[in-house]
């Protein structure tokens, strides 16, 4: 079935880092791939999208490609903020509209 | 425009006990989903709606019943609750299945089952 692989945590990481957080995925066919973020006790928002193999999705910074070669959809963000802490989802859209989700990845962003 | 919204916040029952879930949107979406979240696990899905009347069950049913009898809201039962459904419960909605719709998820319902 299809299932989604993240990299695991915790990620500690001084400001204005690079991040890279892996993440691959198994399906059939070429589902919507998702990264979304979990602020400390809060639900879970939508950071960004890719809906075909070679989109870009971007938001506040952060970019994810979707790379079909690969099964890949790795979240980079060039400088990373304190603010930024949060755990981070990949996930890819089931046949009836779910969401199939990796376990998370925490990310600390020390000053 | 509330969003999604879930009643209660908190909640600690007794092993044995039942409660119900409340989630309710106001964003007119066809698709209702519950998920628990447990660490180290992600979010697994429990059961989901396509519409009002309609109920399916997800990856993990076991221990959960569910209804839709309104289009704004999807109610997630615990008959005899376990501590193995000690938990973080979120609900969400999209407006259809289709590519492009975006999921909305609920603030979450913490529960301990002692």
């Amino acid at each position: 079935g299809n299932s989604v692989t993240q990299m695991e945590g915790p990620v500690t990481l001084s400001e204005e880092a690079f991040l890279t957080i892996n993440c691959t995925y198994t399906a059939t066919g070429y589902p919507s791939l998702f990264w979304y973020v979990q602020y400390p006790g809060e639900g879970l928002q939508l950071l960004l999208k890719a809906t075909k193999a070679d989109d870009k999705g971007s938001n506040k910074g952060f970019e994810a490609t979707y790379r079909k070669e690969t099964t890949s959809f790795h979240l980079e963000k060039g400088s990373v903020q304190v603010s930024d802490s949060a755990v981070y989802f990949c996930a890819l859209r089931g046949s009836q509209g779910n969401l199939i989700f990796g376990k998370g990845t925490k990310l600390s962003v020390k000053p | 425009n509330a969003g999604v919204t879930q009643t209660p916040k908190f909640r600690v029952l007794k092993t044995g006990q039942s409660m119900t879930l409340l989630c309710a949107q106001d964003m007119n979406h066809e698709y209702m989903y519950w998920y628990r979240q447990d660490p180290g696990m992600g979010l697994r899905l429990i059961h989901y709606s396509v519409g009002e009347g309609t109920t399916a069950k997800g990856e993990v049913p076991d221990g959960y019943n569910v209804s839709r009898l309104k289009k704004q809201n999807f109610l997630l039962g615990l008959e005899s609750a376990a501590p193995s459904q000690t938990s973080v419960y979120f609900c969400a909605s999209k407006i259809t299945t289709g590519g492009r719709g975006e999921q909305y998820f609920g603030p979450g319902t913490r529960l301990t089952v002692t």
